[in-house]
């Protein structure tokens, strides 16, 4: 059964770019969530989409943004990028989110931005 | 963002050792989880707990979900070379799928 996966694996960017990353659930899972990876912060929750709609957001600024299409598949923008912004970005997939669902994580996306 | 109290931070044990790691909160979790992370890759899911006293195995791991609710414990038996990274705990809370992740446990094996 294939896993979560993550496109690209690793991204170079520059200050003021901005960035998409994209994830596929596994088959059959309908929420994704997003999580940022930082040394300092650790493991930071983004966003989670189920049925094509965003249901639960963490506190990051607007500047980051996603989307689910109807085939779960999601993806993740940033806008307008800053040095902060450098991380692993990771995806992960559950059946239909909530309690009792855990999640099952990619390989996320490494971004770097100069 | 928030992040739980995970202990110890690192663990140098010998092959054969036992291993134990704790993760303590201040608001309670309806559901613990228990991931591994290894260089490069994402979190790997271990365990996950329901039921406050759940007391769960996974081969040679057992993790047990805390009675108040705040804390989660992962133990590791006899390890293996194999066991080396970083183990995180993440508590879920009501019906939200948003994960709050530990800090971290870094654990190297020696031979």
């Amino acid at each position: 059964k294939a896993g979560v996966t993550q496109t690209p694996r690793y991204l170079i960017k520059t200050r003021g770019q901005q960035v998409t990353l994209s994830c596929s659930p596994i088959s059959g899972h309908r929420s994704v969530s997003w999580y940022q990876q930082t040394p300092g912060q650790g493991l930071q929750f983004l966003f989670e989409y189920f049925s094509e709609t965003q249901r639960n957001k963490g506190n990051f600024p607007g500047r980051f943004s996603g989307r689910q299409f109807s085939n779960s598949r999601s993806e993740m923008n940033v806008s307008t990028l800053e040095l902060g912004d450098s991380a692993l970005y990771l995806c992960a997939s559950s059946l239909a989110g909530g309690v009792f669902q855990p999640q099952h994580f990619g390989d996320g996306t490494r971004l770097s931005i100069l | 963002g928030q992040q739980l109290n995970q202990s110890p931070q690192s663990m140098f044990i010998q092959e054969g050792e036992d291993v134990s790691m704790n993760c303590t909160s201040s608001s309670i979790f309806n559901t613990w989880l228990w991931y591994k992370q290894d260089p490069g890759e994402g979190p790997v899911l271990l365990i996950a707990l329901y039921k406050a006293g759940e007391l769960t195995s996974n081969g040679r791991l057992t993790a047990q979900f805390g009675i108040t609710r705040k804390d989660s414990f992962l133990n590791i038996s006899a390890s293996i070379p194999s066991d080396v990274g970083i183990y995180f705990c993440a508590g879920q809370d009501g019906t939200a799928s948003k994960l709050t992740f530990g800090t971290g446990t870094r654990l190297q094996v020696t031979l």
